[in-house]
């Protein structure tokens, strides 16, 4: 079974310019998570997706980063314009609930994007 | 106070030996808890879930769980130096529903 796919695996952009990571989540997952992880610290969940619809995007900085999952499949991440902040890695996860208990779901993840801003 | 609490460490321990992780997480309504491994400039791999208390064994790696206490642990036996890792401790449920939250990570060293 092929594993979650992430492009490109790095990235580096003056701030204030655009970005936009591509992430393909393994076969059948219908459930997508776009997580940021600085250095140094555990991944901070950036939005959720169910399908094509999003779940949670509470902790999304949406005056500058977007993310979209049109057909419920693949998803892209945005930033624009990047901050020297947002320098991390990016990582994309996928699940399948486990059961009737939605909490049970493990998360696979793909190789994450590690993007730097100078 | 942090969601999900780890040492940062780095923990060193000597080849063969038992190497202990710990966890503890402040939303009493979490429901499920998992072990990460991630190796430097890798992603996470998951290598436990467990989810009721008591003690969940898969080769040399146990997970403890106890909610009373809400702590979480992670057991290594007959430590390898491939065991070398930074391990992250997460949980979901309560609050979060789906919604991993991470501890920071606990870096694990063995020395041969």
């Amino acid at each position: 079974e092929a594993g979650v796919a992430q492009s490109p695996r790095y990235k580096i952009i003056e701030k204030r310019q655009s970005v936009a990571f591509w992430c393909n989540p393994i076969s059948g997952h219908a459930t997508l998570y776009w997580y940021q992880q600085i250095l140094g610290q555990g991944p901070k969940l950036l939005i959720q997706f169910q399908n094509n619809g999003v779940v949670d995007d509470s902790q999304l900085p949406k005056d500058r980063f977007s993310a979209e999952r049109l057909k419920g499949v693949d998803s892209t991440l945005k930033i624009q314009p990047a901050k020297l902040e947002d320098s991390a890695v990016y990582l994309c996860a996928s699940s399948s609930p486990k059961g009737q208990i939605l909490s049970y779901n493990e998360q696979f993840f793909g190789p994450g994007t590690r993007l730097t801003v100078l | 106070q942090k969601e999900v609490e780890q040492n940062s460490g780095p923990l060193s321990v000597p080849e063969g030996a038992i190497a202990s992780l710990n966890c503890t997480y402040s939303d009493r309504g979490s429901q499920s808890f998992f072990w990460y491994r991630q190796y430097s400039g890798k992603s996470p791999e998951l290598i436990m879930s467990i989810y009721s208390n008591g003690d969940k064994e898969d080769g040399r790696f146990t997970a403890q769980l106890n909610k009373a206490s809400q702590y979480v642990s992670l057991l290594i036996r007959d430590s390898q130096p491939s065991d070398s890792a930074t391990y992250l401790c997460a949980t979901m449920g309560g609050r979060g529903a789906q919604k991993l939250v991470f501890g920071q990570g606990t870096r694990l060293t063995i020395n041969p």
